[in-house]
């Protein structure tokens, strides 16, 4: 079975400063990773995903993400976050067979201060 | 502009009230789904529909009902709702072409007392 696991609950970066959220996954198969961003009272949004090809891809909003296969890793990375990076952020991995679930994490809650 | 749209955003009940969510698409997707968010937990899967009439059991599916009628809706039904129902739902489709993009809705916040 697919898994994902997001060690950190939450996260505290000052503006400006680089940002790293971790990501391992478990599956059995090539994976297709994502990495969602949840601001508050909203719905997910897509900020970026992985399927084949390069290793690092980049997203909306100034994320890019790295796949290790060696490391069943996906972590997520910013250079500078702004104050409106304030959000939870699900690290999510999907197969194509059939049913196109998503597995979540359990998300990182990101705190930003000034 | 293109939109999952959910009924009631927040809700209030009591244990036994039958109730139901509404989900609604403008995207011509395919592929629709619930998920239920609670604390610590992340997202996981109730229900999902490859298409009209054809639904199937995520991961929790047990206290719920879905039914697709039409393309464009999904409805969420919990027939004799229990507190541990209390949670987050979201809606979701996609085009059905996996291209791995779940479009969301904003939630319903549900509470049962």
């Amino acid at each position: 079975a697919q898994s994902v696991t997001q060690p950190d609950i939450h996260i505290t970066v000052s503006e400006g400063a680089s940002l790293e959220l971790r990501c391992n996954y478990s599956y059995g198969a090539t994976p297709y990773l994502f990495w969602y961003v949840q601001s508050p009272g909203q719905g997910l949004q897509l900020l970026l995903k992985y399927f084949s090809g390069d290793t690092l891809v980049q997203g909306i909003k100034g994320f890019e993400a790295e796949f290790k296969r060696s490391q069943s890793s996906f972590n997520l990375r910013k250079p500078s976050v702004h104050w409106s990076d304030a959000a939870e952020y699900f690290c999510a991995v999907g197969s194509n067979f059939g049913n196109e679930k998503l597995t979540f994490g359990t998300g990182t809650r990101l705190t930003i201060i000034p | 502009e293109a939109q999952v749209t959910q009924n009631p955003r927040y809700l209030i009940t009591v244990t036994g009230k039958k109730l139901t969510v509404t989900c609604s698409q403008n995207m011509n997707h395919e592929y629709m789904s619930w998920y239920r968010q609670d604390p610590g937990l992340g997202l996981r899967q109730i229900y999902y529909s490859m298409n009209v009439e054809v639904t199937d059991k995520g991961d929790v599916p047990e206290g719920y009902k879905v039914s697709r009628k039409e393309k464009r809706n999904f409805p969420l039904i919990l027939e004799s709702p229990s507190p541990n129902q209390t949670s987050l739902y979201f809606c979701a489709s996609s085009s059905g072409s996996y291209t791995g993009e779940l479009f969301f809705g904003e939630g319903s916040r549900l509470t049962v007392l």
